[in-house]
């Protein structure tokens, strides 16, 4: 069954330390997102990639970096980790174009202490 | 900068009622509108999608209807039931962009 992986489920971090997320698509979706999500706020757009090898800003980048070094993985990287950073971030897969359904992971508790 | 505003907040209904949730968008190059439905826990997964050209689409339960001349949308659930308690987003797209934009969320509440 086509799905979307997140990992870890949950993560505490230290402040200023390097935090990874992981997500794993098996849709064989060309495009991949990472989203936040906070009370008030709903879903804010991170960064997103269009396939292996690219990665683009989305609405809130600053300090996250995106990997995407294939078609299935696509990780999200805080490299000094905030207390801001405190959030549930979920992975999302779509087909191209910006008329196509999102599949979403299940989500990435972190508290940032 | 929001581009695709959702109201209300937080809504409650008893069971057996109609719930309507609605949004409106500012980019007149919007063609694609899908509801997503997420439960505690759990990411959203897509509910109910209409296009453009639409502007009606029902899914048993669940009925979205488009207005393009006022640039909004809305999602009416029918016989609400405890079960459809989630925080539902509305979202947007078109054929040229690459990423749909949402909405701030509805989180929805059905007593029985």
């Amino acid at each position: 069954e086509a799905a979307v992986t997140q990992s870890p489920r949950n993560k505490v971090a230290v402040t200023g330390g390097k935090v990874t997320l992981s997500c794993n698509q098996t849709n064989n979706h060309n495009n991949m997102y990472w989203y936040r999500q906070d009370t008030g706020h709903g879903l804010r757009l991170i960064h997103y990639s269009y396939g292996a090898g690219s990665t683009e800003k989305g609405d809130i980048p600053d300090g996250y970096k995106a990997s995407r070094p294939s078609q299935e993985n696509f990780s999200l990287i805080l490299e000094l980790a905030t207390p801001s950073q405190t959030s549930v971030y979920f992975c999302a897969s779509g087909d191209a174009g910006g008329n196509s359904d999102y599949t979403f992971g299940s989500g990435t508790r972190l508290l940032v202490i | 900068q929001q581009q695709v505003r959702q109201s209300p907040q937080s809504l409650t209904v008893w069971e057996g009622g109609t719930t309507v949730l609605t949004c409106s968008y500012e980019d007149s190059t919007f063609n694609y509108f899908p509801w997503y439905q997420q439960f505690p826990g759990e990411g959203p997964a897509l509910l109910i999608s209409i296009l453009s050209v639409s502007d009606k689409k029902e899914d048993g339960r669940f009925t979205t209807f488009f207005n393009k001349r006022e640039k909004k949308l809305s999602l009416h659930i029918i016989d609400s039931q405890p079960g459809d308690s989630a925080t539902y987003f509305c979202a947007a797209g078109n054929n040229a962009g690459a990423k749909l934009t949402f909405g701030g969320g509805t989180r929805l509440t059905v007593r029985p």
